[in-house]
């Protein structure tokens, strides 16, 4: 099975851009990487995922490191919404402990 | 937008007795994930479901579980005889391909008295 490795917790300041980082160094090569977020209470939340090419979409961008060993989460503005446990995860599914995001207003 | 329901929202047993979790994956999705959430630990893996039948289960997944996807719409976990210690949130996801995002529904909270 692939691993992760993600730092436990970050702090970011609102409005302020994000860059949640993730080791993946045992990815196989065609494994999609998946970005799910958990906000208090509630369920896990896609956010986004790619292959090799970096990714936009209306929530995060995913930048994916040339050797497909590591990628960054990058939430361009974070809200206090932002708030939540970020998971970077492979195409097994499996979740690990995340990185808890702290916004501070 | 195209949501994953699950009913109930709360759920409490006596200890030993069957409980039945039902999720109502979106329609046209073919992959279907069991998780479940102990409070304040992580998101655990139980089972994944693909074609009518079980791709992947871990190994808290033993014979106290089951799944169903009984009439092409709903899909079920079965908890045989619950313990206490199978008081959790319990998640259900889908997704129209293994490629793509999965859709997570809100959770079942279990409790088991």
């Amino acid at each position: 099975d692939a691993k992760t490795t993600q730092p436990n917790s970050m702090e970011s300041n609102e409005e302020e851009p994000v860059h949640l980082p993730c080791n993946h160094s045992t990815i196989s090569g065609t494994d999609y990487i998946h970005w799910y977020r958990q906000l208090p209470s509630q369920g896990p939340e896609y956010v986004i995922h790619g292959l090799t090419s970096n990714v936009n979409n209306r929530m995060a961008s995913l930048a994916i490191a040339e050797d497909r060993k590591s990628s960054t989460l990058i939430l361009h503005r974070a809200t206090l919404r932002d708030a939540a446990v970020y998971y970077c995860i492979p195409n097994d599914m499996r979740f690990g402990a995340g990185t808890r995001l702290t916004v501070k207003p | 937008e195209p949501e994953v329901t699950q009913t109930p929202s709360h759920q409490v047993t006596q200890m030993g007795q069957e409980v039945i979790l039902r999720c109502v994956p979106i329609s046209n999705h073919l992959y279907f994930y069991w998780y479940r959430q102990i409070l304040g630990q992580k998101v655990e893996f139980l089972v994944s479901f693909y074609n009518n039948e079980i791709s992947e289960k871990s190994e808290i997944f033993d014979d106290q579980f089951s799944v169903e996807r009984p009439d092409g719409s709903n899909f079920t976990l079965k908890i045989r005889s619950t313990k206490l210690e199978d008081s959790a949130m319990y998640f259900c996801a889908s997704s129209l391909d293994r490629d793509l995002g999965y859709t997570f529904g809100s959770g079942t909270r279990l409790t088991v008295v």
